[in-house]
């Protein structure tokens, strides 16, 4: 079945300590996302990249990091420069970059708390 | 101001009931829209595309989009319990999905 596999669904990590969370997407999509999901707020978006060995910062980029090597993979680091990292995070994949020719389709997201 | 604003809930309807959702904007040059539905713990998925003014229908789901109010609807009849998530609007200025900005979306109960 063709999807996006986030991993891990859940992670504690302790204050100054950097984690990375996991994004493979099967679908053949250009473009990958990184969102943010806080209770009371939309989705922020964090990163995203529309091709390999590209990405761009989104509007809340402070603290994170990405990198894109393979088409189908799309790594989301938060670093402990991150303020309040504790949040769900989701990672989507789009066939083209544009709203008219398809729809994000989000993984099922990793739940990120800092003790 | 939030550019999209969306009531929290949560909504409680029994089941069968015909459920109205809303958002409102402040943003007059947003021209794509989408409702997306997100049950517990699990990623958004979208229900519902509309470009522009007009409504859109899809079985059970009606969207519908009022430019000149800055105020969009999805109506859903016959409401199961399966319908229980909560319900994201999403909308842009410009066609990239990079510039999509997302309500804070409203909890929907439906009660067999």
């Amino acid at each position: 079945d063709g999807g996006i596999t986030q991993s891990p669904k859940y992670l504690f990590r302790k204050e100054g300590q950097n984690v990375t969370l996991s994004c493979e997407q099967n679908l053949n999509h250009d473009a990958m996302y990184w969102y943010r999901q806080d209770p009371g707020q939309g989705l922020r978006l964090i990163y995203y990249s529309q091709i390999v060995n590209d990405f761009q910062k989104g509007d809340i980029a402070e603290g994170y990091s990405v990198s894109r090597e393979k088409k189908e993979s799309f790594p989301l680091t938060v670093t402990s420069a991150q303020k309040n990292p504790t949040a769900f995070y989701l990672c989507a994949s789009s066939m083209g970059q544009f709203l008219n020719t398809g729809e994000l389709f989000f993984g099922e997201g990793s739940r990120l708390t800092v003790l | 101001q939030k550019e999209v604003e969306q009531d929290p809930g949560p909504l409680s309807v029994p089941e069968g009931a015909i459920v109205s959702l809303n958002c409102t904007y402040s943003n007059s040059a947003f021209q794509y829209f989408m409702w997306y539905r997100q049950y517990s713990r699990k990623g958004p998925e979208l229900l519902m595309y509309t470009y522009s003014s007009g409504n859109k229908e899809d079985g059970r789901f009606t969207a519908q989009v009022d430019k000149s109010s800055k105020y969009i609807s999805l109506f859903i009849r016959d409401s199961q319990p399966s319908d229980s998530a909560t319900y994201l609007c999403a909308m842009s200025a410009l066609p990239g999905f990079q510039k999509l900005v997302f309500g804070t979306g409203t909890r929907l109960l439906v009660s067999p």
